[in-house]
């Protein structure tokens, strides 16, 4: 079965700093992986996602992530964080015969100013 | 256009009692899934609906949780005899198919408590 593993609980970045959340999946095949945001209060909305062909995908507010197949990861950066970055996020893989998303448990992203 | 609703927002019960949790996906979306968010989880599929074909009921922890969508579009889930540890958010989401990369579009969920 697949899994989704993200190592890091909770992270705390400096305003400006860079970011990245580390992802690793475990899956057969090439998966599909997401990448959402859960802001306090509100629903999951998709910052990207990757199914083939250039591994570095550029997603909504300044967002990227890159797949390594050798390493099953699916790390997610930003060159710069702003506050309004705080939020959850969360690595999701597809692809298997289930039509539904295996999720990873969350990375909590606190912006220090 | 709107977005995936969920109703109600919050639902506070006591043990045993029977919740309905309702989901009103976007319009046009024939794919429709719950998932279930635990406190400090992440999250975890329940059933999936598509067109008219019978629901992947995979993901339901026990006979006590059940799911219908009528007329391919507004979907209820039903938790009988509600126990302490079904406390959660319950999210809803919809995708315009069933495909794999299709991105699912998600409510803001339902927060239950069971007393």
């Amino acid at each position: 079965a697949q899994s989704v593993t993200q190592p890091d609980i909770h992270i705390t970045v400096s305003e400006g700093a860079s970011l990245e959340l580390r992802c690793n999946y475990s899956y057969g095949a090439t998966p599909y992986l997401f990448w959402y945001v859960q802001s306090p209060g509100q629903g999951l909305q998709l910052l990207l996602k990757y199914f083939s062909g250039d591994t570095l995908v550029q997603g909504i507010k300044g967002f990227e992530a890159e797949f390594k197949r050798s390493q099953s990861s699916f790390n997610l950066r930003k060159p710069s964080v702003h506050w309004s970055d705080a939020a959850e996020y969360f690595c999701a893989v597809g692809g298997t015969g289930r039509r539904a998303l295996t999720f990873g448990s969350g990375t909590r992203l606190q912006v220090q100013p | 256009g709107a977005g995936v609703s969920q109703s109600p927002s919050n639902k506070v019960t006591e043990k045993g009692k029977d919740v309905e949790l309702r989901c009103d996906p976007i319009s046009g979306h024939t794919a429709l899934y719950w998932y279930r968010q635990s406190l400090g989880q992440g999250l975890e599929f329940l059933i999936y609906f598509q067109g008219n074909s019978a629901p992947d009921k995979s993901g339901l922890p026990s006979d006590r949780f059940s799911a219908e969508r009528t007329g391919g579009s507004v979907s209820t889930l039903t938790i009988q005899r509600t126990q302490q540890e079904d406390s959660a958010v319950y999210l809803c989401a919809s995708s315009s198919g069933g495909g794999f990369g299709d991105e699912q579009f998600f409510g803001p969920g339902t927060r239950l408590t069971v007393l």
